[in-house]
């Protein structure tokens, strides 16, 4: 089966501690994204990569890191500096194409307290 | 810069009305036009999409067409259903640019029996 893996679905971290977040996809996919998701914000976007080492900071960059060693990995590291990292994660990836549809994993929950 | 702008929710409505969630966007150019769908607790899935003026998506009964003289694509569905209660986004990618997608803030739906 195709598609993308996000794990753990959730994730607790004492404040002060830096956390990653796996993406993993088997579709064969060049550019892959990260997303947070907040009540009433919708996405906003963190980093994102369109090929293998490489990547571009989105709208909400500081804070987190990213890196792109394999086609199929992102992480996403969430660092002690990030000021309110609670939230849902949201790992995407896209279909090259004319139409560039994104799609989306099942999300992380993070809880950091 | 490119945006998205949603009717605020939440919506309410009961099984078998008829739903229409608003959305117009800013953008230079032409772009492609898209709404997901995100149940409680996963990731967004790609409901329908539109890639030029006039282009009717359409998927499990709701339906958009993308109005360039209103910068509009309107979500619709004739006759809703218990199972149709989740979030809906819309969302824009220009054509020419980077790969990234804007979102909505989202409107959530609930559906009563």
């Amino acid at each position: 089966d195709g598609g993308i893996t996000q794990s753990p679905k959730y994730l607790f971290r004492k404040e002060g501690q830096n956390v990653t977040l796996s993406c993993e996809q088997n579709l064969n996919h060049d550019a892959m994204y990260w997303y947070r998701q907040d009540p009433g914000q919708g996405l906003r976007l963190i980093y994102y990569s369109q090929i293998v080492n490489d990547f571009q900071k989105g709208d909400i960059a500081e804070g987190y890191s990213v890196s792109r060693e394999k086609k199929e990995s992102f992480p996403l590291t969430v660092t002690s500096a990030q000021k309110n990292p609670t939230a849902f994660y949201l790992c995407a990836t896209t279909r090259s194409g004319f139409d560039y549809e994104q799609y989306f994993g099942p999300g992380t929950r993070l809880t950091v307290t | 810069g490119d945006s998205v702008t949603q009717m605020e929710g939440p919506v309410t409505l009961s099984e078998e009305a008829f739903l229409t969630i608003n959305c117009t966007y800013t953008a230079t150019g032409y772009p492609s036009l898209f709404w997901y769908v995100q149940y409680p607790g996963e990731g967004l899935q790609l409901l329908l999409k539109a890639t030029k003026a006039d282009d009717k998506g359409s998927n499990k009964g709701f339906e958009a067409t993308y109005r360039k003289e209103t910068t509009s694509f309107h979500l619709e569905k004739g006759s809703v259903q218990v199972s149709d209660s989740a979030v809906y986004f819309c969302a824009l990618r220009f054509m020419g640019g980077s790969e990234k997608l804007v979102f909505g803030k989202g409107t959530k739906l609930t559906v009563n029996p």
